[in-house]
């Protein structure tokens, strides 16, 4: 079945390390995305790709790291430069914006 | 200013009742799409619909139903005979064309609960 995978569903973090979260898609969507979503509120963008080897920050990319260098792949690293790390991650794909985006399931970083 | 706009922050009705959940979005495209998703308590987002801003006819699919008006911008979600299922966070989206590529504009949500 094609779809996102998002692993790992829970992690956890000491502060100052950095960690990866990892988004794999098989639905051969061009553009990948991600966003961060803090208790009882929306989907804030972190960064997004609409191409291999290419990437965008979005509007909260500071202390996050992206890198696509396959199609299927869109890692994220939360550095230790992100000072409230702690939240729910989602990875999601699109062919085109206009067509809607398919979501993985997240996943949940606390910072212990 | 905030493209979409879902002034419920959290909505709690009993079983069976019927709950519409508000949408209203800005844009000055006049080409746009607006969605819905829901997000149960295991985190992933669902898809529910797609609209395109030149189908303004309002759709139905068994309990869901949709209505869209753009004279005053919004693009409304109701549930008849809620079930505790329905139970999750609702959002709306707009996407705007010609799209650049890196955006959804989301809502904050509307958190349902649905008591049995």
């Amino acid at each position: 079945d094609g779809g996102i995978t998002q692993s790992p569903k829970y992690l956890f973090r000491k502060e100052g390390q950095n960690v990866t979260l990892s988004c794999e898609q098989n639905l051969n969507h061009d553009a990948m995305y991600w966003y961060r979503q803090d208790p009882g509120q929306g989907l804030r963008l972190i960064y997004y790709s609409q191409i291999v080897n290419d990437f965008q920050k979005g509007d909260i990319a500071e202390g996050y790291s992206v890198s696509r260098e396959k199609k299927e792949s869109f890692p994220l690293t939360v550095t230790s430069a992100q000072k409230n790390p702690t939240a729910f991650y989602l990875c999601a794909s699109s062919i085109e914006a206009a067509l809607g985006y398919t979501f993985g399931s997240g996943t949940r970083l606390t910072v212990v | 200013a905030q493209k979409v706009t879902q002034a419920q922050t959290e909505i709690s009705v009993v079983e069976k009742e019927d709950v519409t959940l508000d949408c209203v979005y800005e844009t000055r495209d006049t080409t746009y799409y607006l969605f819905w998703y829901k997000q149960p308590p295991s985190g992933e987002l669902v898809f529910l619909i797609r609209r395109n801003s030149f189908d303004e006819q309002n759709e139905i699919s068994g309990r869901y139903s949709w209505n869209f008006q753009k004279s005053t911008s919004s693009f409304n979600f109701t549930i008849t005979a809620s079930q505790v299922v329905d139970s999750a966070v609702y959002f709306c989206a707009l996407s705007e064309a010609p799209n650049t590529g890196n955006q959804f504009y989301f809502g904050t949500g509307t958190s349902l609960t649905v008591i049995p």
